[in-house]
């Protein structure tokens, strides 16, 4: 069975500091992956998404993360910090036997201090 | 465009009864899903409809059920309330059935049961 695993409960940071955000996945075959940001009182945005081909992926807000098949990770990488920034990140894999099914972390706090 | 609209945006129950949740996915959108979201279980899929026919479902009970109309809206429906139904309902939805497009989440409902 997929899954994805966010090892960090809450990562801080300060503003103007590189973040990086973990996540690990365990899928039977190629995966793909995704992030998501939750900000309060709101749905899930998308940010970015691993499907096939380079393995930095860049995606929005000056996001990227960067996928490596012999660690099982995709970590969410930022180069520098904004308070902004601060808010829940999810992880998630594509259930490759459920259609659109995403199989989510249970998502890290970002907090990024001023 | 508009994005996912989910109605209403917040519900408050008592155990026992029912509740319908609607959702209006992006124009030309065909594929819905449906999400729960708690603090102790994290992100859990509901189920995906495609074409008014549901294709796929999660772990949930017999109480859980939606459906999806020809104009790709959906509802879900939850009868006998729980306590533990207390939770956000995220609906996402995508242009099509295959492929790898992201899901592009609505701002949820937030169900309270009392």
């Amino acid at each position: 069975a997929q899954s994805v695993a966010q090892p960090e409960d809450q990562v801080n940071v300060a503003e103007g500091n590189p973040l990086t955000v973990k996540c690990t996945y365990s899928v039977s075959g190629n995966p793909y992956l995704f992030w998501y940001v939750q900000y309060p009182n709101r749905g899930l945005q998308f940010l970015l998404k691993y499907i096939t081909g380079d393995n930095l992926v860049k995606g929005s807000y000056g996001f990227e993360a960067e996928f490596n098949k012999s660690q099982t990770s995709f970590h969410l990488k930022k180069p520098s910090a904004l308070v902004s920034d601060s808010a829940l990140y999810f992880c998630a894999v594509r259930d490759l036997g459920g259609y659109n099914k995403l199989i989510f972390g249970a998502g890290t706090r970002l907090a990024v201090h001023p | 465009k508009a994005g996912v609209t989910q109605t209403p945006r917040y519900l408050i129950k008592t155990r026992g009864q029912q509740v319908t949740l609607s959702c209006s996915p992006i124009s030309g959108h065909r594929s819905v899903s449906w999400y729960q979201q708690t603090p102790g279980q994290g992100l859990q899929f509901l189920f995906e409809y495609f074409s008014e026919t549901q294709r796929n479902k999660g772990n949930f009970p017999g109480r859980f059920s939606g459906r999806q109309f020809s104009n790709s809206r959906s509802e879900m429906n939850v009868s006998t309330l729980e306590l533990g139904d207390s939770a956000l309902y995220l609906c996402a939805s995508r242009p099509s059935a295959g492929g790898n497009n992201e899901q592009f989440f609505g701002p949820g409902t937030r169900l309270t049961v009392l």
